[in-house]
């Protein structure tokens, strides 16, 4: 399967500092990436949907100037948390949408490893 | 309701039983369907991808879809302490233009030797 590297795994941070994740996919050239946050024994929430080139669509509930997404190449999307606060504190997973596979089965999402958030 | 409902578990096994996980949603529109692994803090892994109702096999892991009962399941024969992990269902559908992946909560897996 593809490769998608998240960096960084982990972040510990202070109250009211940005904090960046990466995203990379390693061996395929992804025009769309989605970033998606997971609490504790819940599932993934899609946050939003990150298209080269393009603004990001924002699921609802989630604040754009809080978490800024930046997709300006076609394997690398970053999202900052923004004067990050406790409550930020979260799994924050992406993933890279890869065609290659062709229009009969559809594309699939390939994930990153994932970067825990801490904010003291 | 919500759109994907997963039995979080926990379940426990014994090395070597069949493992037999499940999933059911409620919105038709739904047209494919994934299994991911997800070890403790990393990522999700794609295991089973299917679109059409029946099963399709991957060595020790067997994935069924019944669109009819809206009803998914994955199986796991033979199974191993590796094996120990979170599997998530997914399920794809359009909206809006766009495609979405909605994900169950996950049922943690813990195969004991």
């Amino acid at each position: 399967g593809a490769v998608v590297s998240q960096h960084p795994s982990r972040v510990i941070c202070k109250s009211g500092t940005s904090v960046k994740i990466e995203c990379r996919s390693l061996d395929f050239q992804a025009t769309t990436m989605f970033w998606y946050r997971q609490f504790p024994k819940q599932s993934l929430m899609l946050m939003a949907t990150s298209n080269e080139g393009s603004k990001a669509t924002y699921e609802q509930g989630v604040e754009k100037d809080k978490f800024l997404i930046n997709h300006a190449s076609l394997t690398l999307s970053t999202l900052t948390v923004t004067s990050a606060h406790p409550e930020d504190s979260s799994f924050y997973i992406c993933s890279a949408r890869d065609f290659r596979l062709g229009t009969t089965w559809g594309d699939i999402q390939y994930f990153g490893a994932g970067t825990r958030l801490s904010v003291l | 309701q919500k759109e994907v409902e997963q039995d979080p578990g926990p379940l426990s096994v014994p090395e070597g039983a069949i493992v037999s996980l499940n999933c059911t949603y409620s919105n038709s529109a739904f047209q494919y369907f994934m299994w991911y692994r997800q070890y403790s803090r990393k990522g999700p892994e794609l295991l089973m991808y299917t679109y059409s109702s029946g099963n399709k096999e991957d060595g020790r892991f067997t994935a069924q879809v019944d669109k009819s009962s809206k009803y998914i399941s994955l199986f796991i024969r033979d199974s191993q302490p590796s094996d120990s992990a979170t599997y998530l269902c997914a399920m794809k559908r359009t909206q809006g233009g766009s495609e979405k992946l909605v994900f169950g909560k996950g049922t943690k897996l813990t195969v004991n030797p």
